[in-house]
């Protein structure tokens, strides 16, 4: 049985970093790109990054760019989001992610149930 | 970017009827890459439809997807107790993925 637990998430000043992690089981996990996809309070969903399985690609929306790292540990069966710059519009459930595929992240098959980041002062 | 708009916003139905939800595309979208998640009040998304039509593992057959170009649609055959929540469609694109709005079903 797939199963995604995510993490790291709390409370964060603006401009600072958090680094939320995504340990998996039930699957080969260098076999899967992953991805996360956050949900501010009360709003829908956004996809903020994703990751090949091997770790050679990497994606960003355009609202993360720059600030976020996405990464991986196959050995560790571990994914991580590094935050870097955090402003209050980072606030959300941040979910872990897995793809059908290796390369390609049409959708995910199988989430998280989610860690909360609060951005504020 | 592919922007997604889904409607009704809410639509208020009573069990066993059916629900009809719409996902149109600002362009544009191949089918392969439309997908269609359930999310209820604090759980994570669940997948539905993948590639427009095909049913994730699990998922009943009173769940069906449809459509193509622009406009895409799920269809809940005759509702369930279990089927009220918010439905969102996504699409893959350009290497990133756009989500809809969401449409929330809910009991009448």
């Amino acid at each position: 049985e797939v199963h995604l637990l995510e993490s790291g998430g709390g409370l964060e000043q603006p401009g600072g970093s958090l680094r939320l992690s995504c340990t998996a089981s039930g699957f080969t996990f260098s076999n899967y790109a992953m991805g996360w996809v956050r949900q501010a309070p009360g709003k829908g969903l956004e996809w903020v990054s994703a990751i090949s399985g091997s770790g050679g690609t990497t994606y960003y929306a355009d609202s993360v760019k720059g600030r976020f790292t996405i990464s991986r540990d196959n050995s560790e069966n571990t994914l991580y989001l590094q935050m870097n710059s955090l402003r209050a519009e980072d606030t959300a459930i941040y979910y872990c992610a897995k793809a059908p595929l290796e390369v390609r992240f049409y959708y995910f098959d199988y989430w998280g149930q989610g860690t909360l980041v609060t951005v504020s002062s | 970017e592919v922007v997604l708009t889904q409607s009704p916003g809410t639509l208020s139905l009573s069990p066993g009827e059916r629900a009809t939800l719409s996902c149109r595309a600002s362009q544009s979208v191949s089918s392969t890459y439309l997908t269609w998640y359930q999310q209820k009040p604090g759980q994570a998304p669940r997948l539905l439809i993948y590639g427009a039509s095909s049913r994730a593992t699990g998922i009943p057959d009173r769940f069906s997807g449809s459509g193509s170009g622009t406009d895409f649609t799920l269809t809940i055959s005759r509702l369930e107790p279990e089927d009220f929540a918010v439905y969102y469609c996504q699409q893959y694109g350009s290497s990133s993925l756009t989500f809809g709005g969401g449409t929330k079903v809910e009991i009448k």
